[in-house]
């Protein structure tokens, strides 16, 4: 069964314009749930995390997320792309809480961003 | 600190071959992970470890093994390599808490021929 799904393996915008990253999650308990980016040819990096304390979530480089019980979704967005923000995005959740806390990773959604 | 390090960062096997990729850590991480990442599938677990000397298989653990002799270094290991296992690896690490971000090494791109 897929934790985690992400619309859209491709994603394209303009410079400027708003960025958004679909990201829904199925879960029988609580969730943690984070995105990452991935640079070309470079490994994961943590942009940001829901872990219960505040709905409306605030990463770095600008990037914002919603959890959303009603709609199991945790969005990615930023007001403005830059050229910078040219990168594969991964929305994973942590379903088991006392075991390993394994990841689970969506597929992937890559971003690209027009000058 | 150097985080999480990996070696080699690219190899060429041939099918049959054995070898054996290494993940560092100096972060004193209890909990380290081996993903492999394949086009359109994201990241899956392959193995993962909890502490020193335990190891756990993950989502797809067939074909590998993975040792966990000391702290900081968690090995992957392919005794018979496939063309089925080419494929990026990335080892992580984290200090174990459900709620602690992983932490990933640059990778590893392993071409079975």
């Amino acid at each position: 069964a897929q934790s985690v799904t992400q619309l859209g393996s491709h994603v394209s915008v303009s410079e400027g314009a708003l960025v958004l990253l679909r990201c829904n999650y199925s879960s029988s308990v609580p969730p943690y749930l984070f995105w990452y980016v991935q640079y070309p040819n470079q490994g994961l990096q943590l942009l940001l995390k829901y872990t219960s304390a505040a709905t409306l979530v605030k990463g770095i480089n600008g990037f914002e997320a919603e959890f959303k019980k009603s709609e199991t979704s945790f969005h990615l967005t930023k007001p403005s792309a830059h050229m910078s923000d040219a990168a594969e995005y991964f929305c994973a959740v942590i379903l088991d809480q006392t075991g390993a806390n394994n990841l689970f990773f969506g597929t992937g959604t890559r971003l690209t961003v027009i000058p | 600190n150097a985080g999480v390090t990996q070696t080699p960062k690219f190899r060429v096997l041939k099918t049959g071959q054995s070898m054996t990729l290494l993940c560092a850590q100096d972060m004193n991480h209890e909990y380290m992970y081996w993903y492999r990442q394949d086009p359109g599938m994201g990241l899956r677990l392959i193995h993962y470890s909890v502490g020193e000397g335990t190891t756990a298989k993950g989502e797809v653990p067939d074909g590998y093994n993975v040792s966990r002799l000391k702290k900081q270094n968690f090995l992957l290991g392919l005794e018979s390599a496939a063309p089925s296992q080419t494929s990026v690896y990335f080892c992580a690490s984290s200090r174990g808490l459900s709620y602690n971000e992983q932490f990933f090494g640059p990778g590893t791109r392993l071409t079975v021929l």
